[in-house]
């Protein structure tokens, strides 16, 4: 399968611990996106990429959160002193971007964050 | 991006199609408009966009008001398969930058 992939797919974690999620986009994608969903609601807009710039940062990506895509492939996602309200799926997006419009993003499955 | 308004939710029959609505009134000129699904328990999935002009592929068509203000995503035959959320989201990106998704309609699909 040559989709969008993220790992772990769930992560159970205690308040003020650490976690990274990783994602892997589509091998000749160079635009990846991150995206939160909480339980009812639309995905929100975290951060994207292009290539291993990171462009554009929402204003809910707080300072506990940051981002990576150090070679322009794969990404890291780290919060660092998890609250409750982290509990989210995670969502991770790969578009080829050649400077047209109507570029599709891919979705990955997620990753599941549960913080006790 | 401006804001979209869907209906909550709809209820179709299988086999029949779907006329799934989205009001967009204060649309700019540059705005694409974008519709998403998302199935239970996976990340959502690209369905159609358009500017200005009717566009028909595989998965649906898309009806676009000669105004903007409005679209329609049309589903033409109706599966089980299709009951999902489906999402209209503007972006004057070119949906190449982040995608400001709202609520969209729980779409379901009666056998």
């Amino acid at each position: 399968d040559t989709g969008v992939s993220q790992d772990p797919r769930h992560k159970i974690t205690k308040r003020g611990q650490n976690v990274t999620f990783r994602c892997d986009p589509i091998s000749e994608h160079n635009r990846l996106y991150w995206y939160r969903q909480t339980l009812g609601q639309g995905p929100e807009f975290l951060t994207y990429f292009q290539n291993e710039a990171q462009l554009e940062k929402s204003r809910l990506l707080s300072d506990r959160f940051s981002a990576e895509r150090p070679k322009g492939s794969f990404s890291t996602l780290e919060i660092q002193r998890t609250e409750q309200g982290d509990s989210a799926m995670y969502l991770c997006a790969s578009s080829l971007w050649g400077g047209r419009v109507g570029n599709e993003q891919f979705f990955g499955p997620g990753t599941r964050l549960t913080v006790l | 991006d401006a804001k979209t308004t869907q209906p909550n939710s709809m209820e179709s029959n299988e086999e029949e199609p779907v006329h799934l609505p989205c009001n967009h009134s204060t649309i700019s000129g540059t705005d694409y408009i974008h519709w998403y699904r998302q199935l239970p328990s996976q990340g959502p999935e690209y369905v159609i966009h358009g500017l200005t002009s009717n566009v028909n592929n595989r998965m649906a068509s898309l009806a676009i008001a000669e105004d903007r203000k409005s679209s329609t995503l049309i589903l033409h035959r109706a599966t089980l398969r299709d009951a999902a959320v489906y999402y209209c989201i503007l972006n004057s990106g070119g949906g190449a930058d982040g995608l400001t998704f709202g609520k969209g309609t729980h779409l379901i699909i009666q056998p």
